[in-house]
């Protein structure tokens, strides 16, 4: 199974709701991220997650809050989101963080906000 | 820091040519090269990477790269094309030295249009 999975596959919400993304994984990963893919653009690297630990934040506004409850568990706590936010949002899976580790991604959640 | 240009926006090819996609990456030390394939609507998918070792790098569905230090190149190449290969086309760099450093960058990408 080398499958990443994401809910809901689309969202819409408003500038003063609380949602939140979804990804799965059990490829034993211990590395798992989420990117922000913008409409003809390449994905942005928005956070890592090494051993269910933050490894890397990109200096993301605080109304993206990442979680990783355990080692197949991804989440993206949305709140008081910007028209601008609106994205495709993907999330990948790799063995280890490390470079030589081929990244796996789901096929993203996408994201409007109203 | 290291960046990835992808100097093709769009490139349009008959189904059956040859194709040639080009990326030039600047990085200071021996990079991470990744080509990924996206499909509308879709995640990335993995053609190919290089580390190290032999420069002409194989890949899925019938990609393959050459990495050329000397141009600062990765340039991805299929001898013949087939209708499915449509779709958007990222080269992306990642800096070495373990531990994921800074993840990856990607270039802006480039369109594959497949003419019947």
């Amino acid at each position: 199974d080398t499958e990443v999975t994401q809910t809901p596959k689309h969202l819409v919400m408003g500038m003063t709701n609380k949602k939140s993304l979804k990804c799965e994984q059990h490829m034993g990963h211990r590395a798992m991220y989420w990117y922000k893919q913008k409409a003809k653009k390449p994905p942005e690297l928005m956070f890592v997650y090494s051993y269910e630990k933050l490894s890397i934040n990109e200096s993301v506004p605080s109304r993206f809050s990442p979680e990783c409850p355990n080692s197949s568990l991804l989440n993206l706590h949305l709140h008081a989101l910007q028209p601008e936010d609106s994205a495709l949002y993907l999330c990948a899976s790799s063995p280890l963080w490390d470079l030589e580790e081929t990244q796996y991604f789901g096929p993203g959640t996408r994201l409007l906000v109203l | 820091a290291q960046s990835v240009t992808q100097p093709d926006i769009h490139i349009t090819v008959s189904e059956g040519a040859s194709l040639e996609l080009r990326c030039n990456y600047s990085y200071g030390a021996t990079p991470y090269l990744f080509w990924y394939v996206q499909s509308p609507g879709q995640g990335l998918q993995l053609l190919l990477k290089y580390f190290s070792g032999d420069t002409l790098v194989q890949g899925i569905k019938g990609f393959e790269a050459e990495f050329k230090r000397s141009q600062s190149s990765f340039n991805l190449r299929k001898p013949s094309v087939h209708w499915s290969d449509a779709a958007e086309y990222f080269c992306a760099v990642g800096a070495s030295g373990g531990g994921g450093a800074d993840g990856l960058t990607f270039g802006k990408g480039t369109h594959l249009i497949i003419q019947p």
